[in-house]
Order: structure tokens, then C-alpha cells, then sequence
């Protein structure tokens, strides 16, 4: 097992175009989530699922952004109309957990590394 | 306010000295801390959880309920801890299993 992929590493992109990231998480995992890290900060949570059930969501996570995972396995992260403000290392994470307070540590990936010309 | 502080954006010491990181943390409930590590170009790890109480590469961190502490500690800094330090907490038991992060701290340690 790799470990937590993520695809691209890097995407540069023109204010106003639609982007797509992948997140593969680790087999066994059922829970993925998705971050955003900006210079000198750590991760802020962007959203969460639990095997295809998207459970919890940020405040920072507006409309522009969507998150799937439709089999409960990878997921997608799209951002709508990109903004200079996205720009951020997109990063993303895998537990298993089963239950209400049970839950393994997450397991990061690289992240994807995001720039809006 | 759920909120975790690092007051120091760097910590510089000398090999051989000892280092500690702090973490406070401001949460309602019981949550659970973690310090993850991030050496150069590699992505972050998990080096300690709170629920362990283990020792890993000579790292120990210590909750401290009363002043909502999770403070990282090491006896005897190596050149090879050199890297940037998170600490996250998670509401676990509550269920939410986010992390909140703190803005971390680089620790550079010099021959």
C-alpha cells in the first residue's frame, strides 16, 4: 500500500477556470477527508465523508466547491470559477474509523498544490 | 472557540539540547491530540497521539487537562528532527473526527 495518493501534485490555472483534484485514500479506509493549507498555516478542514456520505462540511467550503465520493473508495475535489484566493496546497486524508468515537489517526497525502494566475 | 495555538513559529536549539514545543488548545468537551511531523519535502506524519502515551524517536507529549495543554518534548534534540511541527486536535468521542490544526511551529536544530 502507497499510502494516501493525490493527483495532480501541482495544477496552474487562469482565474476563472474549473479544476478537478483526485484523492485515492488508503484501501481500507472509510473515512476521507479534504484540507486546505495556506502559506504559515496549518491545514483548515474543508469536508468529510464517511464511506460515500458526505457528513460534514466548512464554512470555507462555498459554493464554488464540491466534493464527491461516489463508491465510497477516491474522491473529487472541484473548485467552480477559480479565485486568486484559492490558491493553497489541497490536502487530503484517510482514517478508519467504526462508530461514534472510534476512529484511527488520518494518513495524509501530498496534497495538491494549487496556483490561480 | 475550538482552537489550537503554537505560540512559536520557530524554535532554534543546539543538537544535544533539550526542545519543547507548545500546543493549548480551547475546546468543550474531551478531545484527543496529536502532533504530526512534516520533514522536507515529505508529506505529514503521524509522530504522537495522546491516547497512546508512547515515546516515538525520543518525543514524548504529555495532556495536560487542567491548562489544556499538549506540550512536545525531547530530552536530547538530533539534527535530524529538524522539520515543522502541527498540533491537531479531533473531537473523537463527540463525533467529529476533523482535525483542528494549529499554525505549527519549525524546529531547527543546529550542530
Amino acid at each position: 500500500d502507497t499510502g494516501v495518493s493525490q493527483d495532480p501534485r501541482h495544477k496552474i490555472t487562469k482565474r476563472g477556470q474549473n479544476v478537478t483534484f483526485r484523492c485515492d485514500p488508503i484501501s481500507e479506509h472509510n473515512r476521507l477527508y479534504w484540507y486546505r493549507q495556506t502559506l504559515g498555516q496549518g491545514p483548515e478542514f474543508l469536508t468529510y465523508f464517511q464511506n460515500e456520505a458526505q457528513l460534514e462540511k466548512s464554512r470555507l467550503l462555498s459554493d464554488r466547491f464540491s466534493a464527491e465520493r461516489p463508491k465510497g473508495s477516491f474522491s473529487t475535489l472541484e473548485i467552480q470559477r477559480t479565485e486568486q484566493g484559492d490558491s493553497a496546497m489541497y490536502l487530503c486524508a484517510s482514517s478508519l474509523g467504526f462508530g461514534t468515537g472510534s476512529n484511527q489517526p488520518q494518513h495524509f497525502g501530498d496534497g495538491t498544490r494549487l496556483s490561480i494566475l | 472557540a475550538q482552537r489550537v495555538t503554537q505560540p512559536e513559529k520557530l524554535l532554534s536549539v543546539f543538537k544535544g539540547a533539550p526542545v519543547e514545543l507548545k500546543c493549548n488548545y480551547s475546546y468543550s468537551g474531551s478531545p484527543e491530540l496529536f502532533w504530526y511531523v512534516q520533514y522536507s519535502r515529505q508529506r505529514l506524519q503521524l509522530l504522537l497521539r495522546h491516547i497512546s502515551r508512547e515515546s516515538i524517536k525520543g518525543f514524548t507529549a504529555d495532556l495536560n487537562k487542567g491548562e489544556t495543554s499538549f506540550h512536545l518534548k525531547k530530552p536530547f534534540a538530533q539534527e535530524e528532527d529538524s522539520a515543522m511541527y502541527y498540533c491537531a486536535l479531533s473531537g473523537g468521542a463527540s463525533g467529529t473526527y476533523k482535525y483542528i490544526f494549529g499554525t505549527g511551529t519549525r524546529l531547527k536544530v543546529l550542530a
